[in-house]
């Protein structure tokens, strides 16, 4: 069993479409987790951390479930711009980030 | 954030030579991470490089292949050695800018390797 995993999609959705991905992971002595987001040919770029709590930032929405091992992300009114692979990411403790598989979206006009 | 200036971007390689690539990061870090992403899939942790010590290489990554230099807090180089068309991948440095394993990482732009 994979560590983190993720429906690797693609997702393709109209503008302004709401999309949610989600991710599990097998640790459970997991201790920080991540959304992170790459584009074609680019490296991963942080897109937010994720807590119990859940946290936002403007259309991003993320949620942490540790009793279940879950990790989701919710991307609201979705712009062109948002196409891109999303990872899941979580630090077991060992310092060094375990990687999903990543889900791929399109958002299309 | 820290600022990682990897090198080079990109390069063609003949089989059977070696490549090094290098991280230098404008802040003082610990650890620097080596990640491989070959074509399609997602990042694999190749080994943690600390300075002052030998890198720590995770499962079915071995120091002869894959040599790593740590010689002081702002830099690495991790070496390709003997390569063949299987090691075609990206590879990225990459660094906890706070040290504390809870926020965001830092990636370098990535080396993009082709071995033909």
């Amino acid at each position: 069993r994979k560590e983190v995993e993720q429906d690797p999609g693609p997702f393709n959705v109209p503008e302004g479409a709401t999309v949610a991905f989600n991710c599990t992971y097998s640790n459970s002595a997991s201790q920080s987790f991540f959304w992170y987001r790459q584009d074609c040919r680019k490296e991963p770029k942080l897109l937010m951390s994720v807590y119990s709590s859940g946290n936002e930032d403007g259309r991003f929405t993320a949620q942490l479930n540790r009793a279940s091992q879950y990790i989701s992300l919710l991307i609201r009114d979705s712009k062109l711009s948002d196409s891109a692979t999303y990872l899941c990411v979580v630090n077991t403790g060992r310092r060094a980030l375990t990687f999903g598989s990543g889900t791929r979206l399109q958002v299309q006009p | 954030s820290a600022v990682i200036s990897q090198k080079p971007s990109r390069d063609i390689c003949q089989r059977g030579t070696s490549l090094t690539i290098q991280c230098q990061v404008d802040s003082q870090v610990t650890m620097m991470f080596w990640y491989r992403q070959q074509p399609g899939q997602s990042l694999t942790l190749i080994a943690t490089a600390n300075q002052g010590s030998e890198a720590t290489y995770e499962s079915g990554f071995v120091i002869d292949k894959f040599p790593i230099s740590r010689p002081n807090l702002t830099f690495s180089t991790l070496t390709v050695s003997n390569m063949s068309p299987e090691d075609s991948s990206i590879y990225l440095c990459s660094v906890d800018p706070q040290g504390r394993g809870s926020y965001g990482y830092t990636f370098g732009s990535g080396t993009r390797l082709t071995v033909v």
